[in-house]
């Protein structure tokens, strides 16, 4: 079967550091996404993962452990604006990628 | 430049009705995808076509009909829709001579129907 695991919701201050973790189960890997997505709006690419190890860029970081089927994403100096949906999704082959559940992160001031 | 349009924004229609969504892109993806997402949940892939070919139908009822008239358009056809397809009608591209398969999502379209 294909799983994804994200926690529903989050909460963090402006200005602090979230990590937004994900675990997979998979039929098949080909690389780990992480999407933004506002309300009611198209999730937009934030980062990719294939091998394992973290992946910065600007304010994001993301982190890919194959063998634990893990990944997370993290967020540095939290800014109102990045309040939003934050999916985690696997490319399983093909034109396939099984999104999970989003995490709705709340950023208070 | 990542953008890819999705027309029209809203749609109310009645379950009688044919309508239909569209979606283009200038960024020269040859894969394009259709995915319906319900309040609080993850997209969920109905379509995919291939160099303007069908190579997905996730067993989509047949009121939804898609068609791809050529490598920048791909269109939605609805019709005799329920209640329950009511959601958020995401349209994205790819290129598929990458294997990173990185997808760019239009704004989609919100889909009411009464």
């Amino acid at each position: 079967g294909q799983n994804i695991d994200q926690p529903t919701e989050m909460t963090a201050t402006e200005g602090a550091i979230v990590q937004i973790n994900c675990t997979y189960q998979t039929s098949g890997f080909n690389g780990l996404f992480w999407y933004q997505q506002h309300a009611g709006e198209a999730p937009t690419f934030l980062s990719y993962n294939v091998l394992d190890g973290l992946e910065e860029k600007g304010r994001f970081s993301s982190f890919l452990s194959r063998s634990k089927g893990y990944s997370y994403l993290l967020l540095k100096e939290l800014q109102m604006k990045d309040s939003a949906s934050y999916l985690c999704a696997v490319h399983t082959g093909g034109f396939k990628t099984i999104f999970g559940a989003g995490t709705r992160l709340f950023v208070k001031a | 430049d990542t953008e890819v349009t999705q027309t029209p924004k809203h749609l109310v229609m009645g379950m009688t009705n044919k309508k239909s969504l569209k979606c283009e892109q200038h960024m020269g993806h040859r894969a394009m995808y259709w995915y319906k997402q319900k309040a609080k949940k993850p997209p969920e892939l109905m379509f995919v076509y291939s160099y303007e070919k069908l190579s997905i139908n996730e067993s989509v009822p047949s009121r939804f009909s898609p068609e791809c008239p050529n490598s920048s358009l791909l269109n939605l056809h609805l019709h005799a829709l329920q209640p329950e397809d009511s959601a958020l009608y995401l349209c994205a591209s790819s290129d598929p001579s990458l294997a990173k398969n990185i997808q760019y999502f239009g704004a989609g379209t919100r889909l009411s129907v009464l």
